[in-house]
Formats: structure tokens, sequence, C-alpha cells
């Protein structure tokens, strides 16, 4: 069965820093691959998604992810932090093939802080 | 902003009570979904609609039942509401389109549900 597992339940980065949020999957065939964001007191939206194209997958609000086939991760980066980043924020995998294909498996989360 | 409208957005309730949460869609899109966010969770899903009256079991189905008579409306009922059922339901929407499973999730603001 497939799997996400998020490291690290809370990040804290200053304003201005690398943000790097780790990603790592299980799945016996390359995977869809996607990063979804929550802020408070809303539903969750798409950052970025990986289907097989392009290893490196530039989202929206400067963010980005590759995929490492060899070290089964899709970790999500943003070179410098911005406040309006605070969220919370979710790895997803979907099955290729069978009958529950296009169905999102969803980590557990990591929320992102980010101090002045 | 997808077309999705989740009634009602708050409910309190007793344990024993029966529930149901409407999700309301106005994309015409195939794909329904329900979710329950819980802390150190992430997202599960409950159960999954691939079309009118065509319904299928996710992760977490036990005690929840949907129907679909409709392509726009997909409905959750609790039949007897447990404490455990307190969390916050998603539900969401996808077209995944032909040829393709990679149809992105549009994610309602997500109906908030106590039980006492």
């Amino acid at each position: 069965a497939q799997s996400v597992t998020q490291l690290g339940s809370h990040v804290s980065v200053s304003e201005g820093a690398l943000v790097l949020l780790r990603c790592n999957y299980s799945s016996s065939v390359p995977p869809y691959l996607f990063w979804y964001v929550q802020y408070p007191n809303q539903g969750l939206q798409l950052l970025l998604k990986y289907t097989s194209a392009a290893t490196l997958v530039k989202g929206i609000n400067g963010f980005e992810a590759e995929f490492k086939k060899s070290e089964t991760s899709f970790h999500l980066t943003k070179p410098s932090a911005h406040m309006s980043d605070a969220a919370e924020y979710f790895c997803a995998v979907s099955e290729r093939y069978g009958g529950s294909q296009g169905n999102l498996i969803f980590g557990k989360g990591t929320k992102l802080s980010v101090k002045p | 902003d997808a077309g999705i409208t989740q009634s009602p957005r708050h409910k309190v309730t007793e344990t024993g009570t029966p529930v149901t949460l409407r999700c309301h869609q106005t994309e015409n899109h195939r794909y329904m979904y329900w979710y329950r966010q819980d802390p150190g969770h992430g997202l599960r899903l409950i159960h999954y609609s691939y079309g009118v009256k065509d319904t299928d079991k996710g992760e977490v189905s036990d005690g929840y039942s949907v129907s679909r008579s409709k392509t726009e409306d997909f409905l959750l009922t609790l039949e007897s509401a447990t404490s455990s059922q307190t969390s916050v339901y998603f539900c969401a929407i996808s077209e995944r389109l032909a040829g393709s499973n990679t149809g992105e999730l549009f994610f309602g603001e997500g109906s908030r549900l106590t039980v006492l």
C-alpha cells in the first residue's frame, strides 16, 4: 500500500530564510505526488504536482519540489520565506493504476511558522 | 475558486444522534470525496463517488454512509454520531481528464463537527 511520511510536524524559519519541508513516499511504482497548503480555517489548495514530466516541479508562491526516485523523496523548498507562508503543508500521493487510481493519500502535515 | 459549498459549516450534536453533511458543487465534476482531518492524522478518506449513485469506501468508512443522487450533491451521513467522529470534514471534487488520473482535488471550506 502507498504511504507518505512527512518529517517534522512543525518547522520554524526566519523571514528570508530557506524553507525545506520533507516528504518521503512508499510505492511499488512511481506515483503521482502533490503538495497542498492549508491556511487557518480554510480548505486545502494545490501548490504543485509531479506527474512524471520534469523531476523539478515549480508551483505557486515561489515553491518548488524535486522528485528523487532513488531517495523516494519529494521535498518542498522555497529560497526565501515570507510571513504569508505560515500555514500547514501536506504532501500527498496517488496511485497510477488500479481501482483507486487518482485517490489521494495524505501525509500528516507540517506546520510552518515564519519568524520576523 | 472552485464552486464547492459545504453545509453546515459548524455543528454541535449529541452522541447517538444522526448527522448529515452536504457538499454541493457547481463545477459538474464527476468525482467527489469526503475526508476527515484530525490533528496528527492529516486527511483521511472516508468515502468517494465516481458518478451518480456510484460510491466506494475509503480508509476510514466505518460509521459513515454516503449518497449521491445528483451530480452536484454528495451527502455524508453519520447514522449515530460518536465522540470519535468529532472532526473537521472536507469535501473535495475532481475532474479526472480522459486518459489521466492526475486530476487536481479542489477542496471546500470544511465542516466542523463536535459530538458531545
